[in-house]
């Protein structure tokens, strides 16, 4: 079945630090790959997209994400956290031609100082 | 830039109660859509509409209306609010329909059904 894996529901890191959050799709072809966070009270917000060409997309507030076809993966980095990235992270997908986007469950990353 | 607007931000029911969610997007966007979010199950497509007058079925239609009046509304309807039901739906638009395009969210109304 098509989905899209997120297995870390929840993260805790020191500001500073790096971070690291894993998305695995599974889709009989690649999909288009998003990022998107979810501030608290707040809506989705587009951290950074994948749709072709250099595998390493850069996004907004310093963070980057790798995607790799061989481990139908799209992973999400940043090399120095801060509190304000205390969110909800969600992968997500769409397919050519379809509507709409699949989320993972998200990740909760809370950053303490 | 344009913004996405949800009413009302929150919502009380009462079971069986029949309630409506509106978003309005200044964006001039053609697609809009409904999401549910649910603690631990993340996003689930209720219903999406590409034009003015469409309406398709996410995949969690069932129990819910949509309606789009015109190119910058799309209400939702909860045909039968279901008793201890807590959610967040949320609105979203986009240029087109296509897939590659980035996705715009409202900032949600939360659902409580007592």
């Amino acid at each position: 079945a098509q989905s899209v894996t997120q297995p870390d529901a929840r993260v805790t890191v020191s500001e500073g630090a790096s971070l690291q959050l894993r998305c695995k799709y599974s889709y009989s072809a690649t999909p288009y790959l998003f990022w998107y966070v979810q501030y608290p009270r707040q809506g989705l917000q587009l951290l950074l997209k994948y749709y072709s060409g250099d595998p390493v997309v850069q996004g907004v507030n310093g963070f980057e994400a790798e995607f790799s076809k061989s481990n139908s993966s799209f992973h999400l980095r940043k090399a120095s956290v801060h509190w304000s990235d205390s969110a909800v992270y969600f992968c997500a997908v769409s397919m050519p031609y379809a509507q709409g986007l699949t989320f993972g469950l998200g990740t909760r990353v809370s950053v303490f100082p | 830039g344009g913004i996405i607007t949800q009413t009302p931000k929150f919502l009380i029911g009462q079971e069986g109660q029949k309630l409506t969610l509106k978003c309005q997007q200044n964006f001039n966007h053609d697609t809009m859509y409904w999401y549910r979010q649910d603690s631990g199950k993340g996003l689930r497509l209720i219903y999406y509409s590409i034009t003015e007058n469409d309406l398709q079925k996410g995949d969690l239609s069932e129990g819910y209306d949509a309606s789009r009046e015109k190119k910058s509304s799309f209400s939702l309807t909860v045909t039968s609010a279901q008793k201890n039901e807590m959610a967040v739906f949320l609105c979203a638009s986009s240029p087109t329909g296509g897939s590659n395009t980035e996705v715009f969210f409202g900032k949600g109304t939360r659902l409580t059904v007592v």
